[in-house]
């Protein structure tokens, strides 16, 4: 069964930092990944995906992602945060070869940015 | 951009009784999911839906739970008797046809049983 593992249910930045934010993957076949950011009292958003074309995924706001096999890795980075980035996210993965492709979530990173 | 709506956006309803989620999916899409999320928790499948017919289902959708297109817009989630473990928000997705499309969530609905 597909699963996916977020470290850090909580991470804290200043603004203007780094963020990274954490997502690994376990999968018996090549997986579909995709980051999810949910800001306070609305639906899930998507922010980027990967589908097995480059391995390096840009995607909105800023954030971008790497997806390495080699260590079942997928991890959410942007250069510099700001304020409006304080939100959840959550990578999903998902089968590639079923038609339906349910995501199956991680339990999610609470991103807080302080000024 | 289309959007995923999700009516109502809370719902306060007694234990016992049925209750009713409604979505109306992207227009286009032809495929159709819920998920929920206990307060606190990961987001979990409950099922997904396609050509009239559901897809797949997870260990949370029993037979309290169904799903229905009731005409060739809304897509909807009944509980038949609720309980008080199915206290949570209830997301609807839809995705378009074809292997590298994502899924587009709408806002939810918070469901709070009594």
């Amino acid at each position: 069964a597909q699963s996916v593992t977020q470290l850090g249910s909580h991470v804290s930045v200043s603004e203007g930092a780094l963020v990274l934010l954490r997502c690994n993957y376990s999968s018996s076949v090549p997986p579909y990944l995709f980051w999810y950011v949910q800001y306070p009292n609305q639906g899930l958003q998507l922010l980027l995906k990967y589908t097995s074309a480059a391995t390096l995924v840009k995607g909105i706001n800023g954030f971008e992602a790497e997806f390495k096999k080699s260590e079942t890795s997928f991890h959410l980075t942007k250069p510099s945060a700001h304020m409006s980035d304080a939100a959840e996210y959550f990578c999903a993965v998902s089968d590639r070869f079923t038609g339906f492709q349910k995501l199956v979530f991680g339990t999610g990173t609470r991103l807080l940015v302080s000024p | 951009e289309p959007e995923v709506t999700q009516t109502p956006s809370h719902q306060v309803t007694q234990m016992g009784q049925e209750v009713i989620l409604r979505c109306v999916p992207i227009s286009n899409h032809l495929y159709f999911y819920w998920y929920r999320q206990i307060l606190g928790q990961k987001v979990e499948f409950l099922v997904s839906f396609y050509n009239n017919e559901i897809s797949e289902k997870s260990e949370i959708f029993d037979d309290q739970f169904s799903v229905e297109r009731p005409d060739g817009s809304n897509f909807t989630l009944k509980i038949r008797s609720t309980k008080l473990e199915d206290s949570a928000m209830y997301f609807c997705a839809s995705r378009d046809t074809g292997l590298y499309q994502p899924q587009h969530f709408g806002d939810g609905t918070r469901l709070s049983i009594l």
